[in-house]
């Protein structure tokens, strides 16, 4: 069975740090494409960042382009999102979810992390 | 970049009753996908490749489209059906993945 267990949000102040981690279980971690997608409160959802297969291609929209970091350990079955410089706008619920390709469907999702930017 | 827009944004629909979602791209697509959440839980998988049904899927929901027009058809609500859905598309090169802004469907 597909598990996606997300972990590390919390409540951060605007401007500082905050990496979430997925352990992905149940599938060959290696072989999928990975991402983030978030739902800030009340509000529908939004794409952050995906990954290769290997971690050598990394896609991010503008929203967060320069100020988070996805990455991955695949020895580990491990999926990372380092986020620098939050803010309030980035309050949300964060969801690890497997791609495929090429559409990129999110074929699984994880149960969410919830990161609040608040002073 | 793509927009999708989908509508209604809510609506409400009585047991029995023929329901549909409409997903309009800003430019052609190829295909779409579309995701089920209800309150407090993750999204699910529910069509993809515009007309495939995920796993577990009651075969009361259909898909289709073509070009900047995708709908999902429920033939006949039931219950279980009242949640927001979701349509997903992605954009060429670089590749970037955009949701539509979801459309909230309520029991009547």
């Amino acid at each position: 069975e597909v598990q996606l267990v997300e972990s590390g949000g919390g409540l951060v102040q605007p401007g500082r740090s905050l990496k979430l981690s997925c352990a992905a279980s149940g599938f060959t971690f290696s072989n999928y494409y990975m991402a983030w997608v978030r739902q800030a409160p009340k509000k529908g959802l939004e794409w952050v960042a995906t990954i290769s297969t290997s971690g050598s291609r990394t896609y991010y929209p503008d929203s967060v382009k320069g100020r988070f970091t996805i990455s991955r350990d695949n020895a580990k079955s491990s999926l990372y999102l380092q986020m620098n410089s939050l803010k309030s706008e980035d309050t949300a619920t964060y969801y690890c979810a497997r791609q495929v390709m090429p559409t990129g469907w999110f074929a699984y999702w994880g149960q969410g992390t919830l990161v609040t930017v608040s002073s | 970049e793509i927009v999708l827009t989908q509508s209604p944004t809510t609506m409400a629909a009585s047991p029995g009753e023929k329901v549909t979602i409409t997903c309009r791209a800003s430019s052609s697509v190829s295909y779409m996908h579309w995701f089920q959440q209800k309150s407090g839980t993750s999204p699910k998988p529910w069509i993809y490749d515009t007309s495939k049904l995920a796993s577990g899927v009651p075969d009361r929901f259909s898909g289709s489209g073509s070009g900047t027009s995708y709908s999902l058809t429920i033939s006949s609500m039931e219950a279980e059906d009242a949640a927001t859905y979701y349509c997903l598309q992605r954009s060429s090169y670089p590749p970037t993945w955009t949701f539509g802004g979801g459309t909230k469907l309520e029991l009547k």
